[in-house]
C-alpha cells in the first residue's frame, strides 16, 4: 500500500457519460498530480494541484476538469466520454512544500473503459 | 522542450544483467528517477539520483548518470522473473514547479 488511495479501481461506462475519479493523497502530502496512461501515448501528465490550488496544467482536455478539496483529496471529472478516453488514470502525491524532488508516490490507478 | 526517451522493449535471460537506457534533453535536470510498474499496479519509485552524482548503487540496482551526454541507465544484476515489469525513466529540475517528465517506459521481459 503506497498510501495514495484511488477509487474506484475499475469503471465501465458508455460514450457521452460523465464520471468522477477520486484520489486521497499520502498523509501529509500537499500536492496531487493526475496522469493518464494509455498503450499508445504512455504516461501523460494532466494536471497538478497544490494545497487546493491548481499549479500546473498538462495535456488535459477541456472535457476534463479536476479540483482539490480542503481535506486535500482530489477528484478528476471526465465528461462527454469518448472511446479514446479509455485508459488507466493515476493519481500521485508529493510532500509538503510541493517538493516532488524526491519523487512522487503513485496510487494503483483507476481503469476506465468507455464502451 | 523537456523530453525523456527510452527504448520500449528489452528481453533478458534470467540470471543475466539487464541494462535499461534513457536519454533526456533538459540540461538543467536536477533529479532523475527510475520507477517500476508491475502489471495492474501503479508506478513504484525504485531509486533516484541527484545530478551531481555519477553513480548510485542499491543492492542489485546500479544507476549511472552521464550528465554531459544526458544519459541515464539502470542496471539490474542477476535478473529474476519478478523483475518483469515496465521501467520508467523520469527527471525534474528545480525551476519546473515539481513537474516530473516521464519517458514512455521500457517493458522488461525475462527469458527462462
Amino acid at each position: 500500500d503506497s498510501g495514495v488511495t484511488q477509487t474506484p479501481k475499475h469503471l465501465i461506462t458508455a460514450t457521452g457519460q460523465r464520471v468522477t475519479l477520486r484520489c486521497s493523497p499520502r498523509s501529509g502530502d500537499l500536492s496531487v498530480y493526475w496522469y493518464q496512461q494509455s498503450l499508445d501515448q504512455g504516461l501523460q501528465f494532466l494536471i497538478q494541484y497544490y494545497n487546493g490550488e491548481e499549479r500546473a496544467k498538462g495535456n488535459i482536455l477541456e472535457r476534463f476538469s479536476a479540483q482539490q478539496f480542503p481535506d486535500l483529496h482530489s477528484e478528476l471529472n471526465l465528461s462527454s466520454l469518448e472511446l479514446g478516453d479509455s485508459a488507466l488514470y493515476f493519481c500521485a502525491s508529493s510532500g509538503a512544500g510541493g517538493q516532488g524532488y524526491y519523487g512522487y508516490t503513485f496510487g494503483s490507478g483507476t481503469r476506465l473503459t468507455v464502451v | 522542450g523537456e523530453d525523456v526517451e527510452q527504448s520500449l522493449f528489452l528481453s533478458v535471460r534470467e540470471g543475466d544483467s539487464s541494462v535499461i537506457n534513457c536519454t533526456y534533453t533538459d540540461s538543467s535536470s536536477t533529479y532523475l528517477y527510475w520507477y517500476k510498474q508491475e502489471p495492474g499496479a501503479g508506478l513504484q519509485l525504485l531509486t533516484y539520483i541527484f545530478s551531481n552524482m555519477d553513480m548510485k548503487q542499491d543492492q542489485r540496482l546500479t544507476v549511472l548518470l552521464n550528465k554531459k551526454d544526458k544519459h541515464l541507465s539502470l542496471r539490474i544484476a542477476d535478473t529474476q522473473t519478478g523483475d518483469s515489469a515496465i521501467y520508467f525513466c523520469a527527471e525534474t529540475s528545480m525551476n519546473r514547479d515539481d513537474k516530473i517528465i516521464f519517458g514512455k517506459g521500457t517493458r522488461l521481459h525475462i527469458l527462462p
